[in-house]
This record gives C-alpha cells, sequence and structure tokens, in this order.
C-alpha cells in the first residue's frame, strides 16, 4: 500500500543546533515531494518541493531537503534552528498524474534555548 | 485581504446543530480542498472541487455537505455531526488539480461537537 512515514514523532533540538526531519515513501514510482510547515494556530506553509532534477532542494526560512530515489527518502534539514521553528513539520507526497496529496503524520519539534 | 481565509477560526456545536464553514481564496485559483486534520493522524483529503465542480468525496459521510458556489468560495455545512467529529478543518486551494501545483492552505477552523 502507498504510504507516507514520519519516523520522529517529537524532536526537541536547542537554539542553534542543527536539524534534521525524516520523511520516507513507499509508493511505485518517485512521487512529487513536499514539506509543510504548521505553527501553533496556523494552516500549513510550504517550505519546499521536488517534482524532477537537482536532488538538493533549497526552501524557504533556511530549509532545505534531499531526495534519495534508493532510500525512497525526502529528508529535510536546517544547519541551525531558530526558536521560531518550533513546529508541526508534515512531510506530503502526490502521484505524478494525481492530484490528492498524501500526508505523513507529522513532527513535532520544539527548540530550547 | 490575501491566500486563503477560513471562518469561523473556532467553532463549538451540539450535536443536533447545524452550521457552515466557509473558506476564500483570493489566489485565482481554479481547484479548492477539505480537509480535516485530526490529532496525531494524517490530513485526510474530504472533498475536492476544480471548477465548481466537485470531483472527489473520499467517502466522506452525509452529514458533512459541501457546496462551491463559485471558483473562489467553498463552504462545509454540518448537520447532527459525532463528537469524534471535532478536529481541525481545513480548506485549501491550488491553480489547477494537478500534483505539480501547490496547494495552499488556510488556518483552519477548530470545530468541538459537544
Amino acid at each position: 500500500a502507498q504510504s507516507v512515514t514520519q519516523p520522529d514523532i517529537h524532536i526537541t533540538v536547542s537554539e542553534g543546533a542543527s536539524l534534521e526531519l525524516r520523511c520516507n515513501y513507499s509508493y511505485g514510482a518517485t512521487p512529487y515531494l513536499f514539506w509543510y510547515v504548521q505553527s501553533p494556530g496556523q494552516g500549513l506553509q510550504l517550505l519546499l518541493k521536488y517534482f524532477s532534477g537537482d536532488t538538493l532542494v533549497q526552501g524557504i526560512k533556511g530549509f532545505e531537503a534531499e531526495f534519495k530515489r534508493s532510500q525512497s527518502s525526502f529528508n529535510l534539514r536546517k544547519p541551525s534552528v531558530h526558536w521560531s521553528d518550533a513546529a508541526e513539520y508534515f512531510c506530503a507526497v502526490v502521484l505524478s498524474g494525481d492530484y490528492k496529496l498524501s500526508f505523513g503524520a507529522g513532527t513535532t519539534v520544539t527548540v530550547r534555548a | 485581504e490575501t491566500g486563503v481565509t477560513q471562518t469561523p477560526r473556532h467553532l463549538v456545536m451540539g450535536m443536533t446543530n447545524k452550521k457552515s464553514l466557509k473558506c476564500e481564496q483570493h489566489l485565482g485559483h481554479n481547484a479548492m480542498y477539505w480537509y480535516k486534520q485530526s490529532a496525531k493522524k494524517p490530513l485526510e483529503l474530504m472533498f475536492v472541487y476544480n471548477f465548481k465542480e466537485q470531483t472527489e468525496n473520499n467517502s466522506v459521510p452525509s452529514r458533512f455537505s459541501p457546496e462551491c458556489p463559485n471558483s473562489s468560495h467553498l463552504f462545509l455545512h454540518l448537520h447532527t455531526l459525532q463528537p469524534e467529529d471535532s478536529a481541525l478543518y481545513l480548506c485549501a486551494s491550488s491553480q489547477s488539480r494537478t500534483g505539480a501545483d501547490t496547494q495552499y492552505f488556510g488556518p483552519g477552523t477548530r470545530l468541538t461537537v459537544l
């Protein structure tokens, strides 16, 4: 069955430290890949997306993600976390030719001073 | 006003009430979506509209009734809900109904069913 997995439910990181959030997908073909962020009381905001080409994608707010076909992964990274990065992060995929986004369950990031 | 707006932001209703959620997008998009976000569960797609026509009903109970009078507005009419329907309801829009088009989300309506 097609699925999107975010293995980490909750991550705590110190301000200024690096952050990596994991995302794995299980699809027959390479889907379109997205990372969204949801701050408390807010809707989802797109951080970045991958369709094809360069496997390292740059996004907003200093985030980047790397697509690894061999691992069916699309991990999100940020070199130095700010307190404002505390939020919930969602990985999402959609198959080429389809339009229905499938979301992972999300990873909550807590930033400590 | 820009982006996708949703009203009300919070709603408390009894199981016998009838209420409506409203979504408006100011992006000139042609596709609109309703999602349900429950605690610690992935977002669930409920309905999709493309050029005002419903193209997806993801096995949603009939107590949820969507309406899309034009490409800018989307409603979700609620009646005789159950406590398990309590959730955050998110509206989204995209330029067209393709996977390559980014979906832009509103802030959501937090619904509590008593």
